[in-house]
């Protein structure tokens, strides 16, 4: 079956841009997580959604947001660019809870 | 607040080798344990997960884990390992059971196999 699909994979935006990822989960996967990867922060939990609400959001800014479409579907989005948003963003899929979520290849997202 | 500490950010050992990559754990509820493999310019590959029951989990390319409560520890090992096995491991873990929906990652252990 088809795994957890991100687009774009990699993407160049200029500071103070806004951009949008998308992540389409494994068919029948209802929770959908969004993650950041960056060489000094490492993994970062950015928030989860379940049947279009979400459950529980990380230590970001306000810039960064998301949502959650009836078919599962997910977008997250991040406004006003800094240079520090540079990073692999990573999508991750589950039936609804944390029995091990299973990952997309990212988007890998560069500011300049 | 739950917290993962992988002690090695780089192991390297060579082919047929035995390896232990250690994860230690800090929660004061009930934990989900897992680990993860990264391959370069790739997300991320379920390796293994404890919920529940025996302590040791095992994947089916060798690797086992075993769940120490009393140590808060999550260590994974292979017994021998391949050029193959190269990549990032990471150690995560959920609180709660699995209801705060949200992994908590360790920094990653860079296990480099030499032949």
């Amino acid at each position: 079956k088809a795994g957890v699909t991100q687009t774009p994979r990699y993407l160049i935006k200029t500071r103070g841009q806004q951009v949008t990822l998308s992540c389409s989960p494994i068919s029948g996967h209802r929770s959908v997580s969004w993650y950041q990867q960056t060489p000094g922060q490492g993994l970062q939990f950015l928030f989860e959604y379940f049947s279009e609400t979400q459950r529980n959001k990380g230590n970001f800014p306000g810039r960064f947001s998301g949502r959650q479409f009836s078919n599962s579907r997910s977008e997250m989005n991040v406004s006003t660019l800094e240079l520090g948003d540079s990073a692999l963003y990573l999508c991750a899929s589950s039936f609804g809870g944390d029995y091990g979520y299973t990952f997309g290849s990212g988007t890998r997202l560069t500011v300049v | 607040a739950q917290s993962v500490t992988q002690l090695d950010s780089q192991v390297p050992v060579f082919e047929e080798a035995p390896v232990e990559l250690r994860c230690n754990y800090s929660s004061s509820v009930s934990v989900y344990l897992f680990w993860y493999v990264q391959y370069p310019n790739q997300g991320l590959q379920l390796l293994l997960k404890y919920l529940s029951g025996s302590t040791l989990v095992e994947s089916i390319n060798g690797f086992e884990a075993e769940f120490n409560k009393s140590q808060t520890s999550f260590h994974l090992r292979k017994p021998s390992v391949h050029i193959s096995d190269t990549a990032e491991y990471f150690c995560a873990v959920s609180e709660g059971g699995g209801s705060n929906y949200k992994l908590t990652f360790g920094k990653g252990t860079l296990l480099t196999v030499n032949p």
